[in-house]
């Protein structure tokens, strides 16, 4: 089975703080993505990778970077944090093909910033 | 350019009735489908998948969905609702493009199941 985890379940930061969320999957799949979940917004794409030292914008992208300097780790980096980055942040995994096959999931890092 | 719409962001069914939830979808080109679950405050897990073949697909927990090319729909279907079916559904959609493969989500379905 595909095995994708976060860091943290939950984090609580302060404005200002430099914020890194980590993302790991064991499954040597090329891609990988971040989304953040708000009440009625559905998922919302801020930065893919589909392959090692490669990243490309997603919807959103502002006030967040992220690293991707192995294939089977990805992290969100928020520079600033800020209290409209709170959210709940979800990192997917999947085979090649771009964005063709079904994305695997994490459980979540629940992110509040205060 | 590709869009997956969700009707319905709430729905409630009796424990033991049907659940019903409807996805469309539009793209130009012949589309992978996928419906995934999520539970509160965890990740999204794959419910069920078409690619090509069968038209009627099966996926986990009693859950099914048929793809309707004509209708561009892709709606999920259970005989008889659980408790613990209560949860967000959603929706995603991806096709091969010449800007590149893309995978979209709909909004989401949270459905409640009324005892």
């Amino acid at each position: 089975d595909v095995k994708v985890t976060q860091s943290s379940r939950y984090l609580v930061k302060r404005t200002g703080e430099k914020v890194f969320l980590e993302c790991v999957q064991d499954m040597d799949h090329e891609n990988m993505f971040w989304y953040r979940q708000d009440p009625g917004l559905g998922l919302r794409l801020i930065y893919f990778s589909y392959d090692v030292k490669m990243k490309e914008k997603g919807d959103i992208p502002e006030g967040y970077s992220v690293s991707r300097e192995k294939k089977e780790r990805f992290s969100l980096i928020l520079e600033s944090a800020s209290t409209n980055q709170t959210s709940m942040y979800l990192c997917a995994s999947s085979l090649g093909g771009q964005g063709l096959y079904e994305q695997y999931f994490g459980p979540g890092t629940r992110l509040t910033v205060t | 350019a590709q869009s997956v719409t969700q009707l319905g962001s709430h729905v409630s069914v009796s424990e033991g009735a049907l659940v019903l939830l409807r996805c469309n979808y539009s793209s130009s080109v012949p589309p992978y489908l996928f419906w995934y679950v999520q539970y509160p405050n965890q990740g999204l897990q794959l419910l069920l998948k078409y690619t090509t073949g069968a038209t009627l697909v099966k996926g986990i927990n009693g859950f099914e969905a048929e793809f309707k090319k004509s209708e561009t729909s892709f709606h999920l279907t259970k005989p008889s609702a659980h408790m613990s079916d209560a949860a967000e559904y959603f929706c995603a959609v991806s096709a091969l493009s010449n800007t590149g493969n893309q995978f979209y989500f709909g909004t989401g379905t949270s459905l409640t199941v009324i005892p």
